[in-house]
């Protein structure tokens, strides 16, 4: 049973516009989430996390918005350039050293 | 500068072949990981260990196993690789600071068994 979902596997926007990814969860008892960045050949880096006592935070071009009652986050980047283009791995935490990640999705961004 | 290193970048191995991939980190983490990222899979964990000596299974521990014996080092065996254990394997650490826990990646092994 999958706790961390991306649903979409890849997304395309232009450049200079706002891309926004995806992520749902099913445990209710996470309360620490996280966004990686991943390029090919290449391990994931840490990219922006939130905690559940928030619904916002904020990092440059990075924000993570959080709902809890929806079980949902979401990673805008705005402006997107061309450096963006990579795997985005959502990953979520119970307080305890376990993080579950989600599927992924590749986000291409056009000329 | 965090660090976390991978004896290999590329690996091809035979089917059958026992195979060793390695971690060294060198942020005195206590926890430390081994994942595999297969695409439209994302990353599943394989297993992973909380201290020296001791190691916990993940979502697919099967056909691996993994070896602590100092706190800088995590090893991945494959005791007889199969041709379906063809990946890519990333190794991880993080801080034992309760569950907010950021994990530092290694580069990846790409790994082909022919």
């Amino acid at each position: 049973d999958q706790q961390v979902k991306q649903n979409s596997p890849s997304l395309s926007v232009q450049e200079g516009r706002i891309s926004i990814l995806n992520c749902d969860y099913t445990n209710s008892m996470f309360d620490y989430f996280l966004w990686y960045k991943k390029y090919p050949a290449e391990g994931p880096t840490f990219l922006i996390s939130i905690s559940s006592i928030k619904d916002k935070n904020e990092d440059g071009r990075f924000t993570v918005f959080l709902n809890k009652s929806a079980k949902h986050l979401s990673l805008h980047i705005v402006p997107s350039q061309p450096g963006d283009s990579a795997v985005y791995f959502c990953a979520a935490s119970a307080w305890s050293d376990k993080i579950i990640f989600g599927k992924g999705t590749r986000l291409h961004i056009l000329p | 500068d965090v660090k976390v290193t991978q004896s290999s970048r590329y690996l091809v191995k035979r089917t059958g072949e026992k195979v060793f991939l390695e971690c060294v980190q060198d942020m005195d983490h206590e926890n430390m990981f081994w994942y595999r990222q297969d695409p439209g899979l994302g990353l599943r964990l394989i297993y992973f260990s909380y201290d020296v000596k001791m190691k916990e299974k993940g979502d697919i521990p099967e056909g691996y196993s993994v070896s602590r014996e100092k706190k800088e080092r995590f090893s991945l065996i494959l005791e007889s690789a199969s041709t379906n254990q063809t990946s890519m394997y990333l190794c991880a650490s993080t801080r034992l600071a309760g569950g907010y826990n950021e994990q530092f990646f290694g580069p990846g092994t790409r790994l082909t068994v022919l």
